[in-house]
């Protein structure tokens, strides 16, 4: 089993549409990530949270130290956020990463 | 651009070579990773370096040896692989504070395949 578990694997949403991401892990952190990934590969770096809420254009990203959760939202959806979204923690000199999410966001 | 390049992006190899991975960063950071993406697997830290020492390894096979000759360079040397090393290959940088977190910078990975 994952240390890191995201939901839902798979998201399509129409253009407009508020986006929800989840993001659950079993061991205690000093930070969780949020990360963007686009076709071919390259991988931005979205957030970077150890408490709190954190916001960023259309970007809102949540933690929940205690119930050991965050949430991703993006408002107003927009077809070149398509891509996968990946929730990493880090503990310890170790990160562990979750599968990703891959959202499409139609026209 | 994230200040993060890596060379090649594309590499096709046999079991029976040797070849190396580079990645440069423009950041001035102080602590540099290897990270390995198979197809349909999470990503996964292969090693770090933070001011040019190696930190960890994570029980990653010998045949993948890290070399980080100064903060800007790392490399990865790769021999006698498996055709199950085929994977993405991800650089990533970040400046390391003392009691901090920090954020990494990616490079755009390089895409090998193992014949």
């Amino acid at each position: 089993k994952n240390e890191v578990e995201q939901s839902p694997q798979n998201l399509t949403a129409q253009e407009g549409e508020f986006i929800t991401i989840n993001c659950s892990y079993s061991v205690g952190i000093s930070a969780l990530h949020w990360l963007q990934q686009h076709p071919g590969g390259g991988i931005v770096s979205l957030f970077m949270l150890s408490s709190g809420k954190k916001k960023h254009g259309r970007l809102i990203a949540t933690i929940n130290i205690q119930e050991k959760h965050s949430s991703l939202h993006i408002t107003a959806s927009h077809p070149r956020d398509s891509a996968v979204y990946i929730c990493a923690v880090r503990f310890g000199n170790d990160m562990r990463f979750g599968a990703g999410t891959r959202l499409t966001v139609k026209p | 651009e994230t200040g993060v390049t890596q060379t090649p992006r594309h590499l096709v190899m046999g079991m029976t070579n040797k070849k190396s991975l580079k990645c440069e960063q423009h950041l001035g950071h102080n602590a540099m990773y290897w990270y390995k993406q198979s197809a349909k697997k999470p990503l996964e830290l292969m090693f770090v370096y933070s001011l040019e020492e190696r930190v960890e390894n994570n029980s990653v096979p010998s045949r993948f040896s890290p070399e980080c000759p100064n903060s800007s360079h790392l490399f990865l040397h790769l021999h006698t692989l498996q055709p199950e090393d085929s994977a993405l290959y991800l650089c990533a940088s970040s400046q390391v504070l003392t009691g901090g977190a920090d954020t990494q910078y990616f490079g755009p990975g390089t895409r090998l395949t193992v014949l």
